[in-house]
């Protein structure tokens, strides 16, 4: 199984700030990768896919790059709503499998 | 507007059955590759398994970790996809999520809680 090494487990950023998010895959998965935010008590609401593809409707603050087993994940300007918590997940092999999520704050 | 509606979820006891149904609504049902993913609570995400399109042969396939206990099946005529549990465990409860994926967008249902207790 391909293990998704995300960090970090949680940070703590003021409003404005640029909050980046790391995941490493443990083999080479392409750019078959997607992000991920949820908020508690709700369903994830898919980010980005392919690694770096915004959503339609998608906030451009939000951005995602790399390829191969680095991935990031940015938020160019943290804001109030972007409170929660951010998954990547790999898609290139089975079974799938996820980071084990990044906690963003305010603070 | 896609939708996933996910329902089945509710109290067992330790070794016993359960199904969970979800239908989708709002795309080709068809054309869609049917997912389930769990979270325990307050713990991240874990995928469970899928289908395949009956185009692409309808096989499913597991996480190692419900292999031999949990089975996906779908009734394209209803638009369904259901995750029937046996043998379940107390480190099966969790919110069961129906996900698909449409031209690389993926959708998510608002889930089911299932809750193995005695």
């Amino acid at each position: 199984d391909i293990q998704m090494t995300q960090s970090p487990s949680s940070l703590s950023a003021s409003v404005g700030d640029r909050v980046i998010i790391t995941c490493q895959a443990s083999q080479d998965i392409r750019k078959s990768l997607h992000w991920y935010l949820q908020k508690p008590g709700k369903a994830p609401k898919h980010l980005i896919s392919d690694a770096s593809n915004l959503e339609s409707g998608v906030p451009s603050r939000f951005s995602g790059s790399g390829s191969g087993t680095d991935f990031t994940f940015t938020i160019s300007s943290l804001q109030p709503e972007d409170i929660a918590t951010y998954y990547c997940q790999q898609y290139g092999n089975l079974p799938r499998t996820f980071g084990q999520g990044t906690k963003v704050e305010i603070k | 507007e896609v939708q996933l509606v996910e329902s089945g979820g509710g109290l067992v006891k330790p070794g016993g059955s359960l199904r969970l149904s979800c239908v989708g609504s709002g795309f080709t049902f068809t054309n869609g590759w049917m997912s389930w993913v769990r979270q325990a609570p307050g713990k991240g995400l874990e995928w469970i398994g899928r289908i395949a399109t009956k185009s692409a042969g309808g096989t499913p396939d597991y996480d190692a970790s419900v292999k031999g206990r949990f089975t996906i099946s779908r009734d394209d005529s209803k638009n369904m996809v259901y995750l029937q549990m046996d043998s379940l465990k107390t480190e099966d409860t969790a919110v069961y999520f129906c996900v698909t994926a449409l031209s690389k967008s993926v959708y998510w249902g608002q889930g089911t809680l299932v809750t193995v207790s005695s």
